[in-house]
């Protein structure tokens, strides 16, 4: 049985540039949600989405963006990076939102 | 106000012994789920234990228990037996609303646990 799987694991982009990461759930999760976690912080909700819809969003601004296909994949999109966007992404799956979230091992993101 | 505060920024325990990790929580809410995940240096957050709002007893995964005391608000973890291998960052973490109304969660600070052998 998969876990949460992401990719890339790594990434190095420049301010300004344009940024996707990819989130596929564990087997039978329908819901995903995604966090930014900054060095030595805890992680912060960005925004989370069941049956292709946003259902829920944390103090992000528009330019963090996100879709979830029909087979519950996700996408993360971050545009015009900021230096500070530099972070661990982590992205959760749960079986509906009440349930435990279980974490994919993070894709961690270097801004330039 | 923070939803979640964790007060231990560090802990140390002797290997065999027994540690508790702080969590106090803030929220109205009477539905509410509360979770510690450990997160080693690798990064990824490993789901620990979960305790309900409307969950009579205290949760207990293997050496892993939770404190549940609602009145004051707290959800200390409980490990017993510690292990070299517990060494890690703990996060408490709490779900907040009820069904169908757009849950998120709200992770705490952290707390690092070093074990000593």
């Amino acid at each position: 049985d998969a876990g949460v799987t992401q990719s890339p694991t790594h990434l190095i982009k420049t301010r300004g540039q344009q940024v996707t990461l990819r989130c596929s759930p564990k087997s039978g999760h329908d819901t995903v949600s995604w966090y930014q976690q900054a060095l030595g912080q805890g992680p912060q909700f960005i925004f989370q989405y069941y049956e292709e819809e946003e259902r829920q969003r944390g103090n992000f601004p528009d330019r963090f963006s996100g879709h979830q296909f029909p087979n519950y994949s996700s996408e993360l999109n971050v545009n015009a990076l900021l230096l500070g966007d530099s972070a661990l992404y982590l992205c959760a799956s749960s079986f509906d939102e009440q349930e435990t979230q279980y974490f994919g091992p993070g894709t961690r993101l270097l801004v330039l | 106000a923070q939803k979640i505060t964790q007060t231990q920024p560090g802990m140390f325990v002797q290997e065999k012994e027994a540690v508790t990790l702080d969590c106090t929580y803030d929220t109205s809410d009477p539905s509410y789920g509360l979770f510690w995940y450990k997160q080693p240096s690798s990064g990824e957050m490993i789901f620990l234990i979960y305790q309900g709002s409307y969950d009579q007893q205290n949760a207990t995964e293997g050496r892993y228990s939770l404190n549940f005391q609602k009145a004051r608000k707290s959800a200390n973890l409980v490990i017993s037996a510690s292990q070299l291998g517990d060494s890690a960052m703990y996060f408490c973490a709490m779900r907040e609303g009820a069904p169908n109304t757009g849950n998120q969660f709200y992770f705490g600070t952290g707390t690092s646990l070093t074990v000593i052998p």
